[in-house]
């Protein structure tokens, strides 16, 4: 198995513009996470969806984000307008049992 | 509020030391504990995990132990290598495969040669 995809592994955008990252769970598996990672909190869970449903985005920072899961293989989470307090590193991360695999991240950088 | 509770943030140990890295929680539903190694640019990874059931577990050489009555569990790595330099985040979840990990804040562990 290929592991969680995610793409772009890094981005480059100026503030304002519409960010959308991509991830690829592992078949099979019927959770899906997203995270932040930055020095200063630490990793941060976003959101997560079980089954595709949403189950809780209370780690959302804003309306500026949003994420969807039309499948069970792929996953979005975009940010519109995007600020420079967004750069971070992105993580998603895929489950089945208890044993929760994460990606490779998408590092974003906001100007 | 963080629900899980980890120290040190850094620590530096001599190749072929212990380290130890230490967390603590508060939900007494939290019934499984997993500890992540993540390396410079990769996604962190899952290295051992416990539950409360039993007070210690040894894979090679990491061991987690854990006490229920202080609600506190430990990462000891034996024998510290040069190539376990990394970061460690310990987590904690009510085990049900539907919910969510809470992790700690990490610690970025330095093993000198």
């Amino acid at each position: 198995d290929a592991g969680v995809i995610q793409s772009p592994r890094h981005e480059v955008t100026e503030m304002g513009q519409e960010v959308t990252l991509r991830c690829k769970p592992i078949s099979g598996h019927n959770s899906l996470f997203w995270y932040r990672q930055t020095m200063m909190r630490g990793l941060e869970l976003l959101i997560y969806f079980n089954n595709n449903v949403p189950i809780d985005d209370s780690g959302m920072p804003e309306d500026r984000f949003s994420a969807k899961m039309p499948n069970a293989s792929f996953s979005t989470l975009k940010i519109q307008p995007s600020e420079p307090r967004d750069s971070a590193v992105y993580f998603c991360a895929s489950r089945m049992t208890m044993k929760e695999f994460f990606g490779p991240g998408t590092r974003l950088t906001v100007l | 509020q963080q629900q899980v509770k980890q120290s040190p943030q850094s620590l530096i140990v001599q190749k072929g030391g212990i380290s130890i890295i230490n967390c603590a929680y508060e939900n007494t539903a939290f019934d499984y504990f997993p500890w992540y190694q993540q390396f410079p640019g990769k996604g962190p990874a899952l290295l051992i995990a416990i539950r409360p059931d039993v007070s210690e577990k040894k894979e090679g050489r990491f061991t987690i132990s854990f006490n229920k009555s202080a609600k506190q569990f430990s990462l000891h790595i034996m024998d510290s290598q040069p190539g376990d330099s990394a970061t460690y985040f310990c987590a904690a979840s009510r085990g049900s495969t539907l919910g969510r990990l809470y992790f700690g804040r990490g610690t970025q562990l330095t093993v000198w040669p």
